[in-house]
């Protein structure tokens, strides 16, 4: 079982949806927690980061985190077609003096007009 | 500032063949790191590096090695590719190891 779990996809929504993606986790120690958007061939690119459980909001873009349900979420309210992108999430572990970093495998979402 | 950058965009090579992806950020960041991204696997850890000089192997790291000289460079090199190594390559700087991560464009290597 992989440490961090999330649906690959394709999500396919219309211009305007509200739309949900999600993770699981398995490790307890987990600290961090983070979302990256990765256009096509490009690099992954910070998108919200977030430490306690509680939702963070950034704009159109809302971070959900549930420690005790190991759950997280990234919701994307007004969806654009500029949104359509594939969407990774992302954890830290603490390690001896340095935190290692885990992905999951990336959600594709188109987002039509 | 340029960020973080990356040469060749593209490489092709022949099994058994060696190279050298290149990797430099001009943002002073310590941490720096080289994933690989597969379909259906993510990104994976291949090495890093919390400072000039100190280097550590990540979760994939067999066929590849590095070096950090300097603050601003941290090269990658496979030994003798394979086509397992056909994937693309990203370098990502950090101020500190696993916090805000910043990515290159990517290295798509294909070995025939």
């Amino acid at each position: 079982q992989k440490e961090v779990e999330q649906d690959p996809g394709p999500l396919s929504v219309p211009e305007g949806a509200i739309v949900s993606l999600n993770c699981t986790y398995s490790n307890s120690a987990f600290q961090y927690f983070m979302w990256y958007r990765q256009y096509s061939r490009k690099g992954p690119e910070l998108l919200m980061y977030t430490y306690s459980s509680g939702n963070k909001e950034d704009g159109r873009f809302t971070a959900q985190v549930d420690k005790s349900s190991k759950y997280i979420s990234l919701f994307i309210r007004d969806s654009q077609p500029s949104d359509s992108a594939t969407y990774l999430c992302a954890m830290t572990e603490p390690v001896y003096n340095t935190d290692k970093l885990i992905f999951g495998t990336g959600t594709r979402l188109q987002v039509f007009p | 500032n340029a960020g973080v950058t990356q040469t060749p965009k593209f490489q092709v090579l022949k099994t058994g063949q060696s190279m050298t992806l290149q990797c430099a950020q001009d943002m002073n960041h310590e941490y720096m790191s080289w994933y690989r991204q597969d379909p259906g696997m993510g990104l994976r850890l291949i090495h890093y590096s919390v400072g000039a000089g100190i280097t550590d192997q990540g979760e994939v790291p067999n066929g590849y090695n590095v070096s950090r000289s300097t603050t601003e460079d941290f090269p990658l090199r496979l030994l003798s590719a394979a086509p397992s190594q056909t994937s693309v390559y990203f370098c990502a700087s950090s101020s500190r190891q696993g916090m805000t991560q910043y990515f290159g464009p990517g290295t798509r290597l294909l070995v025939l």
